[in-house]
């Protein structure tokens, strides 16, 4: 079955102070990893998509790399505006995508 | 509307009750994926959608739950005889194809259940 560990769970920063949030997998065949920001009361809205080791996608002050056990989303210099929920999930051979639990980013100004 | 659209957005019901979730999504996206987000828990996958068939209903927590979609397009989740373990977030998502490049799902704001 696959399985999708985020650390930490929680992350509290202060505004311009650079850090890493952390997916760990176990997956059968990967066809994607993925990353959602999700904001209170709001469904998940998709930020990257990762297909292959060694791969990086980069979109403002975020950026995913991907290894073949695990991939990070860094923040770089945060404003509160990236306060939110940032949740990680893998997609196998059976098109679903698995969930992990999120990390919940605080940026304090 | 460009994005998935979900309703009800919010539904309050009495244990035991009947309730019917919709979801319209984005135009064109052959892909639809139920998933339940309960408070403070990651989010779990309910059913997928091929156009109108479903390949996968393994999320299906019991048979008091079903799932259709019409035309290649709407579904409905239905939940029968509601109990309050069924309070949740319910989340729709599309996506244009299932799996690989452009596998990417698009969520809707989701519809809050809440029976008493």
């Amino acid at each position: 079955e696959d399985q999708v560990t985020q650390s930490p769970e929680a992350l509290r920063l202060q505004e311009g102070e650079s850090s890493s949030l952390n997916c760990s997998y176990t997956v059968s065949g990967l066809r994607g990893l993925f990353w959602y920001r999700q904001d209170p009361g709001k469904g998940p809205e998709f930020l990257f998509t990762l297909y292959s080791a060694g791969e990086e996608k980069e979109k403002e002050r975020l950026k995913a790399t991907l290894t073949k056990k695990e991939s990070f989303l860094h923040i770089t210099a945060p404003k509160p505006e990236d306060s939110a929920t940032y949740l990680c999930a893998v997609q196998a051979n059976d098109y679903k995508l698995s969930f992990g639990a999120g990390t919940t980013v605080t940026v304090r100004a | 509307g460009a994005g998935v659209s979900q309703s009800p957005s919010n539904k309050v019901t009495e244990k035991g009750k009947d309730v019917e979730l919709r979801c319209d999504p984005i135009s064109g996206h052959t892909a639809l994926y139920w998933y339940r987000q309960s408070l403070g828990q990651g989010l779990e996958f309910l059913i997928y959608f091929q156009g109108n068939s479903a390949p996968d209903k393994s999320g299906l927590p019991s048979d008091r739950f079903s799932a259709e979609r019409t035309g290649g397009s709407v579904s409905t989740l239905t939940i029968q005889r509601t109990q309050q373990e069924d309070s949740a977030v319910y989340l729709c998502a599309s996506s244009l194809v299932a799996g690989g490049p452009y596998g990417e799902l698009f969520f809707g704001e989701g519809s809050r259940l809440t029976v008493l």
